[in-house]
């Protein structure tokens, strides 16, 4: 089976860092993906990890350890359109997505 | 550029009506799927195919059939409606299930 855990909600404000953590236990595992969706519109490939450390994209970072079973995800420089549902998802041949967590970026 | 489109966008049906859910994608991906996104519970995986003439359930496949008789379209069958399938239903496909996901609009059904 696959438990992917991640909190529910975080508030941070304009310009502030925030992570996301994302915790699995999962029965397989090739990789971690981390999507964004904004309210009403379809989740946006952000990121994936396959090996451990970190990946580094502009404003956003991903971190994956294997052996804990541990993923976050880093926004830097926060802005008002980073306001969105953040989806942690593992990937083994098909996709397990976590509930998301809901970042709300205040001024 | 189309990439993956769903439709229909909204639907209204009432318990016990059948409808499909219509998925089509131009990029030549092998892997399409269905998720359906409640509120509080994240995406759901219901059905998979990793090609034409393949599927496979995923998490929560009951109530729901697909088939996939061409790379393009994955087609979502719901036989008989319950309130319980009120939700919104996201297409998705890629290379491969370990691959980015290229995800469709989404379809808004509601079932009373």
């Amino acid at each position: 089976g696959q438990n992917i855990d991640q909190p529910t909600e975080m508030t941070a404000t304009e310009g502030a860092i925030v992570q996301i953590n994302c915790t699995y236990q999962t029965s397989g595992f090739n990789g971690l993906f981390w999507y964004q969706q904004h309210a009403g519109e379809a989740p946006t490939f952000l990121s994936y990890n396959v090996l451990d450390g970190l990946e580094e994209k502009g404003r956003f970072s991903s971190f994956l350890s294997r052996s804990k079973g541990y993923s976050y995800l880093l926004l830097k420089e926060l802005q008002m359109k980073d306001s969105a549902s953040y989806l942690c998802a593992v990937a083994d041949y098909k996709l397990s997505f976590g509930a998301g967590t809901t970042v709300t970026v205040r001024a | 550029n189309a990439g993956v489109t769903q439709t229909p966008k909204f639907q209204v049906l009432k318990t016990g009506q059948s409808m499909t859910l219509q998925c089509a994608q131009d990029m030549n991906h092998e892997y399409m799927s269905w998720y359906r996104q409640d509120p509080g519970m994240g995406l759901r995986l219901i059905h998979y195919s990793v090609g034409a003439g393949i599927t496979d359930q995923g998490e929560v496949p009951n109530g729901y059939n697909v088939s996939r008789s061409t790379t393009e379209d994955f087609p979502l069958r719901l036989l008989s409606a319950a309130p319980s399938q009120t939700s919104v239903y996201f297409c998705a496909s890629s290379n491969s299930g370990d691959e980015p996901q290229h995800f469709g609009d989404g379809t808004r059904l509601s079932i009373l």
